[in-house]
């Protein structure tokens, strides 16, 4: 059976601090997700990773995907209250399915 | 035009009562998921469809009943609601085979008293 870890899953931190949020997977897979989840919101997608060595970025928020180590991390650069959020990695164990195993989720919080 | 919508937001119920949730995507796509989020923030799939027909069917109370009567809309039935049913359960949807992310509704929070 997959499992899905992230560590830390509570990250307390300074605007402008940087750090990075660690996801590992126990078994083989093709894709890897990062959402942020807001307080009583939906998930919002942040990155599909798909391949070994496969980075990206969006604003803030950089991902990267080790598939030989079955990790990934994402990574915040100078933080700033509005990232405040839960961020969930999930791997997908479907194959063409999108049988989604979900890491039990990191609450950031920014402070100023 | 909101991508999955989900109806009710909220669903606050009896025990041993049945209710139903609703779910339909404009997006084109061919399946459909139903994912379960418990107190604890921890999401875990239910129930998946491709074109109608029930792909992933993980371990669920057979109270629980999924029906899509086409591609784009995925209802989730509950029969005699427990307490342990109280969660937020968010529809998603997303195209089959593809390497696209995955798209999810609002949420329902059902509340079970």
């Amino acid at each position: 059976e997959l499992k899905v870890e992230q560590n830390p899953l509570f990250l307390s931190m300074q605007e402008g601090k940087n750090y990075t949020i660690y996801c590992n997977y126990s078994t083989t897979s093709d894709r890897l997700y990062w959402y942020r989840q807001d307080p009583g919101k939906s998930l919002e997608s942040l990155f599909v990773l798909l391949s070994n060595g496969a980075v990206k970025q969006e604003g803030r928020l950089m991902a990267s995907l080790d598939t030989k180590a079955r990790l990934s991390t994402l990574h915040i650069t100078a933080a700033v209250h509005d990232l405040s959020a839960t961020y969930f990695c999930a791997v997908n164990s479907g194959g063409s399915n999108y049988k989604l195993t979900f890491g039990k989720g990191t609450l950031l919080t920014v402070n100023p | 035009d909101t991508a999955v919508s989900q109806t009710p937001k909220y669903l606050v119920t009896q025990m041993g009562n049945d209710k139903s949730i609703k779910c339909e995507q404009n997006l084109g796509h061919d399946t459909m998921y139903w994912y379960k989020q418990d107190s604890k923030k921890f999401l875990k799939i239910m129930f998946s469809y491709n074109n109608k027909e029930l792909i992933i069917n993980e371990t669920v109370p057979n109270r629980f009943s999924p029906k899509s009567p086409d591609k784009a809309h995925l209802n989730l039935h509950i029969n005699s609601l427990e307490l342990g049913d109280s969660a937020v359960y968010f529809c998603a949807s997303s195209e089959y085979g593809s390497n696209e992310k995955l798209f999810f509704g609002s949420g329902t929070q059902l509340s079970v008293l």
